[in-house]
């Protein structure tokens, strides 16, 4: 069972540089969301979806761009990277009571 | 603006001794859940807590849930080193969560 599967699992990028942070999971869930943590800190969302093709704005998205043109995938844009940026990133997929958690990237921005 | 706090954010126990962390929040949501996180690891669900009253068990940990004072509270029994981690609480705005909204987690030593 692969889960919920990113890439890729650490990154390094010079301040406006732009990437994307793949998400992928094979469960057939609905619902996905993009979450960043800080050192000290609980995770906060950045972005969330509900189905292919909704996308909404969660607790910090600025900087960031989504979007869900299938049900498996939801990939995270960086559009200008900054070191703000510098977190570890989660995607997580639900259906119903449960939230499963992909294994995380690692971006530090330079 | 909504608030998910947890404490303590750090407790050195040891082993065999009983501990209590508390989540509170200040939204009206009915359905919490709590996670634990190894370092450098993902998160694992723990409990999921989906009514006022509700109170699961697994093993040495139990979670319960009380909506009206907005608390959530993960306890600790007779606690073993394996339990080291550190544990979030996290309270769901929507309705089938994907929207999560965290605590900014426990970190929990127990020494042997």
């Amino acid at each position: 069972n692969a889960g919920v599967t990113q890439t890729p699992k650490f990154q390094v990028l010079k301040t406006g540089q732009s990437m994307t942070l793949q998400c992928a999971q094979d469960m057939n869930h609905e619902y996905m969301s993009w979450y960043r943590q800080d050192p000290g800190m609980g995770l906060r969302l950045i972005h969330y979806s509900v189905g292919a093709g909704i996308t909404d704005q969660g607790e910090v998205p600025n900087g960031y761009n989504v979007s869900r043109s299938t049900t498996e995938d939801f990939p995270l844009r960086l559009l200008s990277a900054a070191p703000s940026q510098t977190s570890v990133y989660f995607c997580a997929s639900s259906r119903g009571q449960r939230a499963f958690f992909g294994q995380g990237t690692r971006l530090t921005v330079v | 603006e909504l608030k998910v706090e947890q404490n303590p954010l750090f407790l050195s126990m040891q082993e065999g001794k009983n501990y209590t962390i508390y989540c509170n929040y200040s939204t009206t949501s009915d359905r919490l859940y709590w996670y634990r996180q190894d370092p450098g690891k993902s998160l694992e669900s723990l409990f999921v807590l989906l009514s006022n009253g509700a109170v699961k068990q697994e093993g040495r940990l139990m979670a319960s849930l009380d909506t009206k004072a907005r608390l959530s509270t993960l306890h600790i029994t007779a606690a073993v080193h394996d339990l080291s981690a550190t544990y979030f609480c996290a309270v769901d705005i929507g309705d089938s969560n994907y929207q999560l909204i965290w605590g900014a987690g426990t970190k929990l030593i127990i020494k042997p």
